[in-house]
Formats: structure tokens, sequence, C-alpha cells
């Protein structure tokens, strides 16, 4: 089954505990983003990937890290974890970005 | 002043009305627009997307963009209470449609 797999889905930790959300997509997709999901914010998207070692910031990329080794993996990075990185986090895969993005099922993160 | 403005609602129909679900956008340079729908507790799914103006449809859906108002919408025909979910529009700029812009998202409930 074509699908974006984000892990793990809920996720509680402490400030300053450095973490990290992995994200992988079995479609052999170009393009990758993660998006943080807020009440009354809608989504914004953190970063985003056009290939291998080519990623560049979204609107909201303080405090997080990406990185892209492998087509098919696009993890992101918290070093040092917030309470205001508390929030849904999404990825989403393309193959050509005008045909729309398939998204992961979520992470939802609470940093305490 | 948010780039894309999007209703939050939430918005209540019968079953078998007609749905329109509206975004107005300030940036000139939107020229992918899709609309995705997101049910509870899962990832956003895209519905539709076009490019430039005009008017899509597929089934019961109807999407159309009108840049020089800069203004999009997406039509729903005899509603059905499955299609009750929060509806997004997005929006880029970019020919790989990388950098997308998201609205708040309505919420939609079709009453039986």
């Amino acid at each position: 089954e074509a699908q974006v797999t984000q892990n793990p889905r809920y996720l509680i930790t402490v400030t300053g505990k450095k973490l990290t959300v992995t994200c992988s997509q079995n479609m052999n997709h170009e393009y990758m983003s993660w998006y943080r999901q807020d009440p009354g914010l809608g989504l914004r998207q953190i970063y985003y990937s056009m290939n291998v070692e080519v990623t560049d910031k979204g609107d909201v990329p303080e405090g997080y890290k990406v990185s892209r080794k492998e087509k098919r993996n696009f993890p992101l990075i918290l070093e040092s974890p917030s309470p205001n990185q508390t929030s849904l986090y999404f990825c989403a895969s393309s193959l050509l970005g005008t045909d729309g993005y398939t998204f992961g099922s979520g992470t939802r993160l609470t940093v305490v | 002043q948010k780039e894309v403005e999007q209703d939050p609602g939430p918005l209540s129909v019968p079953e078998g009305a007609i749905v329109s679900l509206n975004c107005t956008y300030s940036n000139s340079a939107f020229q992918y627009f899709m609309w995705y729908r997101q049910y509870s507790r899962k990832g956003p799914e895209l519905l539709m997307y076009t490019y430039s103006s005009g008017n899509k449809e597929d089934g019961r859906f109807t999407a159309q963009v009108d840049k020089s108002s800069k203004y999009i919408s997406l039509f729903i025909r005899d509603s059905q209470p499955s299609d009750s979910a929060t509806y997004l529009c997005a929006m880029s700029a970019d020919q790989g449609a990388q950098k997308l812009v998201f609205g708040q998202g309505t919420r939609l409930t079709i009453n039986p």
C-alpha cells in the first residue's frame, strides 16, 4: 500500500531532551515536507526537500532540523524541544509537487 | 494579514445541500491551488488541484479559481454525512509546489 509512515504517533517528552520523528514513504516521491498544525493557525510548513541532500526552510523552521540522506526518509529533529513546540506534526510527500501531497497520519507531540 | 484567508466556520448544512467553501489570498504569484479534506485524527487528503484560473470538476466536487479576484472556491453537490470534515485550501507559487501555504481550514458538518 502506498503510504507515508510517521513514528511515533504520540510522544510526551521533557524540555531539552533531543528527539527525532521519523518519516518514510514508499512511493519513490521526490518531494517531502514537514508541517505543524495548531488550532487557529492551520498547517504551517517547517521544512521541505526537493531531493536527496536538498532541503530548505519553510515558514516556521526555528528549533527544527531535517536531513534527507535517502529518498524515502525525511526525519524531523528537535535538538532541544520547548513547550511551544507542542503540536500535531505531519509529514507529506509528492512525486511532482503540483500533483498534490500524500500526508502521513500525524505525530502528536507534547513537550512539558 | 495572512497570505491565505479561510473562514474557519463551523459550517452546518442539511444532507443533499450544495456546499460552497472559499478562500481568498493576497499573493498574486500563487498559481497552483489545491483543496484537501481532513477527517478527525487523520492527515489531510488531496481532493482537487488546479493550475491558474478556471474550473475543474470531479464527481460531486467542483473547484473554481478566479485569479483576478484572488479567490478560490470548492463546491460540493448532493452533500453526504460522510463529507463532514475540515476542508483546507492550499496554494503555491513555485512550479514544484514545494512551498505550500494553507488556509486555516473550514469545519463542515452535514446533518442527516
